[in-house]
């Protein structure tokens, strides 16, 4: 198995622009996770999905910031606009079965500098 | 914030010394997890103790669990250079889906 993959691995992009980030989760896992790293705030959960379905977007920042889950293969994470306050690491996470009794397994995450 | 603290949060050793480090959490927990992360990659799994367990091992790896303290602690004995990482515990809290990761601890392993 390839594990998660994300795309892109690094994002350059201007303040103002949208940022549409990737994720591949491992195939067979039902639950997916957004994670954003950084160093003030450490790793926060964004959002996460069950079955494709969104079950808890209360860590998304704010309005701006949107994520899908068409099929159960693939997630996107959306910034639009972006500002420079978003510039982090961005991990997609996948997990089969429910509760903390799983173990997560994270992509390699994307990083996202906006300037 | 919902997220646990980790204590130290950097720790420098010699090769073939012994790391600790320590979790605390806030509220009653199934499972606690620990997680490496190595620089400018992804967090990966390294072992899982249950509530209702004390103590796990894992090849060089030693998990403690206190609910009554609610905190744990993972203790790496001899040491490796590529063990060199930042460290990570997660937990359930509120028998949740959701892992909250605590703020980590940087070790670093000089050879």
């Amino acid at each position: 198995d390839a594990g998660v993959i994300q795309s892109p691995r690094h994002e350059v992009t201007e303040m103002g622009q949208e940022v549409t980030l990737r994720c591949k989760p491992i195939s067979g896992h039902d639950y997916l996770f957004w994670y954003r790293q950084t160093m003030m705030r450490g790793l926060e959960l964004l959002i996460y999905f069950n079955n494709n379905v969104p079950i808890d977007d209360s860590g998304m920042p704010e309005d701006r910031f949107s994520a899908k889950m068409p099929n159960a293969s693939f997630s996107t994470l959306k910034i639009q606009p972006s500002e420079p306050r978003d510039s982090a690491v961005y991990f997609c996470a996948s997990r089969r079965g429910q509760g903390g009794y799983y173990e997560q397994y994270f992509g390699p995450g994307t990083r996202l500098t906006v300037t | 914030s919902q997220q646990g603290e980790e204590d130290p949060q950097a720790l420098s050793i010699q090769e073939g010394e012994n790391a600790t480090m320590n979790c605390s959490y806030k509220t009653s927990i199934n499972n606690l997890q620990w997680y490496r992360q190595n620089s400018g990659r992804g967090l990966v799994h390294l072992i899982l103790i249950r509530s209702n367990e004390r103590e796990k091992h894992s090849g060089r790896l030693r998990v403690t669990l206190d609910t009554s303290k609610k905190s744990s602690s993972l203790l790496i004995t001899a040491s490796r250079a590529a063990d060199t990482a930042s460290y990570f515990c997660a937990t359930d809290e509120g028998n949740t889906d959701k892992l909250i990761f605590g703020t980590g601890t940087r070790l670093q392993v000089f050879p």
